[in-house]
């Protein structure tokens, strides 16, 4: 069966960097790309960005740019997401997920709580 | 403030039908599929709905998705408590900047 399960709960201090990951079974992970949302406290979902797990394309939310890398390992089958010069509002659940087509996701993992505060 | 526009809440009673909306703009829902989650509380989101109508498999054709124009619409039939969770419904945006965007969610109770 799919799964997607990632690393675990991190708290950084403000302008710091966090590295989560991804790691995909049960499927040919490169056959699919992989998007990254996140959900602060209390609030909706945020598209992040989306890689493709076949040749490392990306495209990054607006928003996001010049602070978040993604990244793919395709011999271990897992996907990585950096976000730099942390902010308390990036307190938030990151949450990768596999990318059916067309903004669809079909397969998520358990979410990484990520806090940031001084 | 959301690029899609949801309802805040909705409420029915166990057994009968609701539907959430989803309101958009040509940009987005007008010239893409549109894609519906469930989450229940303290979990990850879960699709429902793709392709603005497609349900995955196990999904149980309680759910329902349709679109028209700029807006979309998921329908649930049946209520069960099991059902009390937010919906959010989400879709590419090809304007400028081409991010996936979600609405802001519909929180529903099952009275």
């Amino acid at each position: 069966q799919v799964q997607l399960v990632q690393s675990g709960a991190e708290v950084k201090k403000p302008g710091a960097s966090v590295k989560v990951s991804c790691k995909a079974s049960g499927y040919t992970f490169t056959s699919y790309g992989i998007s990254w949302v996140r959900q602060a406290p209390g609030q909706g979902l945020e598209w992040m960005g989306w890689i493709s797990a076949y040749n490392g394309n990306t495209n990054y939310a607006q928003k996001l740019q010049g602070r978040v890398t993604m990244t793919t390992d395709t011999s271990t089958s897992t996907a990585y997401m950096e976000l730099r010069s942390l902010r308390s509002d990036d307190t938030a659940v990151y949450y990768c997920a596999r990318d059916l087509r067309g903004g669809s996701f079909d397969y998520w993992g358990q979410g990484t709580l990520v806090t940031v505060s001084s | 403030q959301s690029v899609l526009t949801q309802p805040p809440s909705v409420s029915a009673a166990p057994g009968q039908k609701v539907t959430i909306s989803c309101s958009g703009s040509s940009s987005n829902i007008g010239n893409n599929y549109v894609s519906w989650y469930q989450q229940l509380p303290g979990t990850a989101p879960k699709l429902l709905i793709y392709d603005n109508n497609k349900r995955p498999s196990g999904i149980p054709d309680r759910f329902s998705g349709s679109k028209s124009g700029t807006s979309a619409t998921l329908g649930i039939t049946g209520l069960q408590t099991g059902d009390e969770a937010d919906y959010y419904c989400g879709t590419w945006d090809s304007s400028l900047s081409a991010d996936v965007v979600f609405g802001g969610g519909t929180k529903l109770t099952v009275l």
